[in-house]
């Protein structure tokens, strides 16, 4: 599996752009970048999945350069709700699911 | 309707114990997990099943034995608690094939062993 490196915490004002960059130079040909988000007592939510380039839906975007060395989850306008751990993961569906443990994550704190 | 449920949120135990967590998802999916969240707050896949049969078990004590009775339902039961299985359990299940695919968790069982 893919190992993935992230800030460990961030902090933004309510209203910005925040970035979270992730790196995970050994990604594998087949590997998809997920982002997950952890609200305190509850369990991990998918955000936003990408191959290649840009994803965007209507929670956040995702930036993946060519090399697919890293990728960027970028949350527009943030609110104080978005106060959350975010996980990045890289890896790829196979007969054993998709398991993957989540690292540290990027723990995002929103302030007003 | 809830498409990941596990029982009890909460389960408070003495050390020795041995206590059981359910988990059912109404999703259809074919894959199942249990993830053990520790205080620290890493996340750490401890088994995998699809369609009923184990696929992924990581480096977890045998006190800890996962039962499957059919697609929808992967239990968690745990012999002769310790102090150290003080954590959150979280069940989630996924889709096995497929181009990219999300896994959807529950919303945790916390665990106390006193």
């Amino acid at each position: 599996l893919a190992k993935t490196t992230q800030p460990i915490s961030m902090d933004s004002y309510e209203g910005q752009e925040v970035n979270i960059t992730c790196s995970h130079n050994n990604i594998a040909t087949n590997d998809y970048i997920t982002w997950y988000q952890q609200f305190p007592s509850q369990g991990p939510r998918f955000i936003i999945q990408g191959y290649k380039t840009k994803v965007t839906n209507e929670v956040a975007s995702l930036f993946i350069p060519a090399d697919r060395k890293s990728s960027t989850l970028s949350l527009p306008r943030v609110s104080l709700s978005d106060t959350a751990v975010y996980y990045c993961l890289v890896g790829r569906p196979s007969n054993s699911g998709y398991a993957l443990n989540f690292g540290k994550g990027t723990s995002l704190l929103v302030t007003p | 309707d809830t498409a990941v449920s596990q029982t009890p949120k909460y389960l408070v135990t003495q050390m020795g114990n041995d206590k059981s967590i359910k988990c059912e998802q109404n999703l259809g999916h074919d894959t199942m997990y249990w993830y053990k969240q520790d205080s620290k707050k890493f996340l750490k896949i401890m088994f995998s099943y699809n369609n009923k049969e184990l696929i992924i078990n990581e480096t977890v004590p045998n006190r800890f034995s996962p039962k499957s009775p059919d697609k929808a339902h992967l239990n968690l039961h745990i012999n002769s608690l310790e102090l150290g299985d003080s954590a959150v359990y979280f069940c989630a299940s996924s889709l096995s094939k497929g181009p990219g695919t999300e896994a959807f968790f529950g919303q945790g069982t916390r665990l106390t062993v006193v």
